[in-house]
């Protein structure tokens, strides 16, 4: 089956710093890359989706200057928590579709804690 | 979003016993029903799916059953083991190819 990584796992930063989570297809090709959010006990909540080369779409409120989204490649696409509060502490998780998956594959996901 | 309801919010059954988790959706577009796993601290694993042009599917313990009238779909897992214990969201894909999430299912199989 296809394979997403997610890079950071987790990250501790403080109030006022910028994080970058990274998120790659191993084995296929996404056409199309997804951001979540999921809050403790909670479901997975779609912030934006991306197309390669394209801006990318987000959700109705959230933020897209305070996070930022690059899908450049085939294979990479980057979340950019800008100016990070404590509230923006979440799980984040990145999924992927495209080539020979219809599917949507998700990463491991990245614990962020914003102190 | 659109919406899709998921019962139980919470199971707890003995091992070797039957799981079953039911979603019920509203947008009658919806063509892709996907079900995934997802350990603490882990992400969600796609497990099985099924398109709308099929009313079933099965893969070795687990089942999805499908009634597009109803608009309702369902997991079924058998002879549950310990390591299905996990949190289980049902999801579904409209025209715009987002998933809309159920809430999820906490299973816990007792040993």
């Amino acid at each position: 089956g296809a394979v997403v990584s997610q890079h950071p796992s987790w990250v501790i930063c403080k109030s006022g710093t910028s994080v970058k989570i990274e998120c790659r297809s191993l084995d296929f090709q996404a056409t199309t890359m997804f951001w979540y959010r999921q809050f403790p006990k909670q479901s997975l909540m779609l912030m934006a989706t991306s197309n390669e080369g394209s801006k990318a779409t987000y959700e109705q409120g959230v933020e897209k200057d305070k996070f930022l989204i690059n899908h450049a490649s085939l294979t990479l696409s980057t979340l950019t928590v800008t100016s990070a509060h404590p509230e923006d502490s979440s799980f984040y998780i990145c999924s992927a579709s495209g080539g020979a998956y219809v599917e949507q594959y998700f990463g491991p996901g990245t614990r962020l804690t914003v102190t | 979003g659109e919406n899709v309801e998921q019962h139980p919010s919470t199971l707890s059954v003995q091992e070797g016993d039957s799981a079953v988790i039911k979603c019920t959706y509203s947008d009658s577009a919806s063509n892709y029903f996907p079900w995934y796993k997802q350990e603490l601290g882990k992400g969600p694993q796609l497990i099985i799916d099924i398109r709308s042009n099929v009313g079933e599917k099965k893969d070795q313990r687990i089942a999805v059953t499908l009634n597009k009238t109803a608009k309702h779909f369902s997991l079924h897992i058998t002879e549950t083991q310990p390591e299905d214990s996990a949190v289980y969201f049902c999801a579904f894909r409209s025209n715009d190819y987002k998933l809309s999430f159920g809430a999820g299912t906490t299973v816990t199989v007792r040993a």
